[in-house]
């Protein structure tokens, strides 16, 4: 088991709907993350929140909103996407972004745009 | 200058045998080398980590050889087991005001029983 929780696990939803993408962690880490991930590649980095605050938005479309409600709880809000949208959604959590520790990641939610 | 070429993109070893995964990076700035291990379904777990000031790191059957002049650096598995079978991925970072990952394009590794 991970110490980063996702849920849903999976989400099945159509192009005008709005949802929602959480993540959780309870080790302390001050750093979180979003990732996407396509089927055979590396995780492509989209958002970082350092403190609760959005560090680095990777030209994400408006489309994505992702929220920091506390040091623990992150985020990601889902509205209108299109099917190049589904993939594989990774929340990752750090110590912080100046030290030199690694980034742990949940087990991700597998999204599907119908 | 952010990126991390990793080789090969499958690898196919038969049980018991040695995997060896290449990586090279061109940014000197990088000082944390992890490798991280995926399976299908799950998020990437990380295998293990060196820093540039070492130049070997071994955990049980996992080793990282790290050469700072070359700019590379290799992930071996000793005994493979078809346990093993998965996606690595190298990845690189540095500190900064924004940590991020840089990742190789992954290597699917199949052992064979």
């Amino acid at each position: 088991d991970t110490e980063v929780t996702q849920t849903p696990k999976h989400l099945v939803m159509g192009m005008t709907n709005k949802k929602s993408l959480k993540c959780e962690q309870h080790m302390g880490h001050r750093a979180m993350y979003w990732y996407k991930q396509k089927a055979k590649k590396p995780p492509e980095l989209m958002f970082v929140y350092s403190y609760e605050k959005l560090s680095i938005n990777e030209s994400v479309p408006s489309r994505f909103s992702p929220e920091c409600p506390n040091s623990s709880l992150l985020n990601l809000h889902l509205h209108a996407l299109q099917p190049e949208d589904s993939a594989l959604y990774l929340c990752a959590s750090s110590q912080g972004l100046v030290s030199n520790q690694p980034q742990h990641f949940g087990d991700g939610t597998r999204l599907s745009i119908l | 200058q952010q990126q991390v070429k990793q080789s090969p993109q499958s690898l196919i070893v038969q049980k018991g045998g040695i995997s060896i995964i290449n990586c090279a990076y061109e940014n000197t700035a990088f000082d944390y080398f992890p490798w991280y291990q995926q399976f299908p379904g799950k998020g990437p777990a990380l295998l293990i980590a060196i820093r540039p000031d070492v130049s070997e790191k071994k955990e049980g059957r996992f080793t990282i050889s790290f050469n700072k002049s070359a700019k590379q650096f290799s992930l071996h598995i000793m005994d493979s087991q078809p346990g093993d079978s998965a996606t690595y991925f190298c990845a690189a970072q540095y500190s900064g005001s924004a940590r991020q990952l840089t990742f190789g394009s992954g290597t699917q590794l199949t052992v064979l029983p």
